[in-house]
């Protein structure tokens, strides 16, 4: 079992649907969680990081879920421009970084 | 400009020719830490180091060395590269640690032949 696991889609929506993409991860244990964002095969990029409260920057909201161990990500009014591999991160003990496999969001106008 | 630098970015080799590729940041960041990127694995973590003369194996680190002896200077050693190791490698960068905001370099595509 992968540590961190994502569905790879490809997600294809129309501009301005609403897009949900989730992410489990095995390690009880794990500290932190983001979510980056990768344009084809560029640097990744910080998109945001994960809390437990939750936090949303803009159009995008992200939701992390301890007890099922799974963090979501939420694009509301999707723009061409979101168009973008968006990888899952966490943090290990030992200061240890596993991404997820990523995720594929194709908007279309 | 705040940036971490790779090089090369492209490199072409052949099987058991020792390489090194450099990467550099100017942000006087601790953390520092090198990935390879397969289709279909993501992002995997191959060394990081928390500081000068500290390093430690990430969850690929057969076939790699690294070294930290300087701050601002990561590089990455093949010693005997192998086709398995073609990929897209990645470093990066933080203040302290794993748990901020990583700043990654523009990539390097390795191809042994």
């Amino acid at each position: 079992r992968k540590e961190v696991e994502q569905d790879p889609g490809p997600f294809n929506v129309p501009e301005g649907a609403t897009v949900a993409f989730n992410c489990t991860y095995s390690n009880s244990a794990s500290q932190s969680f983001f979510w980056y964002r990768q344009d084809c095969r560029k640097e990744p990029k910080l998109l945001m990081s994960v809390y437990s409260s939750g936090n949303e920057d803009g159009r995008f909201t992200a939701q992390l879920n301890r007890a099922s161990q799974y963090i979501s990500l939420l694009i509301r009014d999707s723009k061409l421009s979101d168009s973008a591999t968006y990888l899952c991160v966490v943090t290990e003990y030992g200061n240890k970084l596993v991404f997820g496999a990523g995720t594929i969001l194709r908007v279309k106008s | 400009e705040a940036q971490v630098t790779q090089n090369p970015r492209y490199l072409i080799t052949v099987t058991g020719k020792k390489l090194t590729v450099t990467c550099s940041q100017n942000m006087n960041h601790e953390y520092m830490s090198w990935y390879r990127q397969d289709p279909g694995l993501g992002l995997r973590q191959i060394y990081y180091s928390m500081n000068v003369e500290v390093t430690d194996k990430g969850d690929v680190p057969e076939g790699y060395k690294v070294s930290r002896k300087e701050k601002r200077n990561f590089p990455l050693i093949l010693e005997s590269p192998s086709p398995n190791q073609t990929s897209l490698y990645f470093c990066a960068s933080s203040f302290t640690g794993a748990g901020e905001t990583q700043y990654f370099g523009p990539g390097t595509r390795l191809l042994v032949l």
